[in-house]
């Protein structure tokens, strides 16, 4: 079974600095990988996805992720972090055609003013 | 934009007692997931429905029953609740095929069992 690990459950950034989040996963199947983020007192969002091509992704508020198959890895940056990014950050990989997704236990990012 | 409704935000409910969580999603969705999230340990998958009357266990079943007679809805059954099921759950909706389609969560239905 695929399982995902999220390294740091609190991390915390002064406002300006690099944000970075970690995941690692586990498959023996070319994955699709996720990033969700989850503002207090509501459900999640998308925030990026990789399915194939560019290893890169970027996605909505100035988030990116980079995909290393070789390092099983799937890490969240953003440059400068800012206040309203304080939240939960979560890391899922697509179980396959049977569209689940699997979770890794999640990172709330606090940020300093 | 999809949109999946959870029919409350907070619930309190005692021991013991049958308890439905309703989820509606607008966006004819065939897949529909309930999942149970606790601190430090991410979401848990507890059912999931590929179409109309179907169902399958995910990786926490135990306890919870689901029914799905319409498309758009996806009902989340405590048989009898017990205080291990204080949780926050949250409901998602998914369009069919390929897995590399983002699911669509609701806001979430915090419940408390006492």
């Amino acid at each position: 079974a695929q399982s995902v690990t999220q390294l740091g459950s609190h991390v915390s950034v002064s406002e300006g600095a690099l944000v970075l989040l970690r995941c690692n996963y586990s498959s023996s199947v070319p994955p699709y990988l996720f990033w969700y983020v989850q503002y207090p007192n509501q459900g999640l969002q998308l925030l990026l996805k990789y399915t194939t091509g560019a290893t890169l992704v970027k996605g909505i508020n100035g988030f990116e992720a980079e995909f290393k198959k070789s390092e099983t890895s799937f890490h969240l940056t953003k440059p400068s972090a800012h206040m309203s990014d304080a939240a939960e950050y979560f890391c899922a990989v697509s179980e396959g055609y049977g569209n689940k997704l699997v979770f890794g236990a999640g990172t709330i990012l606090r940020v300093k003013s | 934009d999809v949109k999946v409704t959870q029919s409350s935000r907070y619930l309190v409910k005692r021991t013991g007692e049958k308890v439905f969580l309703e989820c509606v999603q607008d966006m004819d969705h065939e897949n529909m997931f309930w999942y149970r999230q606790d601190p430090g340990l991410g979401l848990r998958l507890i059912y999931f429905s590929y179409d109309v009357k179907m169902k399958e266990k995910g990786d926490i079943p135990e306890g919870y029953s689901v029914s799905r007679e319409k498309k758009e809805r996806f009902s989340l059954i405590l048989e009898s609740a017990s205080t291990n099921q204080t949780s926050m759950y949250l409901c998602a909706s998914m369009s069919s095929g390929n897995s590399n389609q983002p699911q669509h969560f609701g806001d979430g239905t915090r419940l408390s069992i006492l």
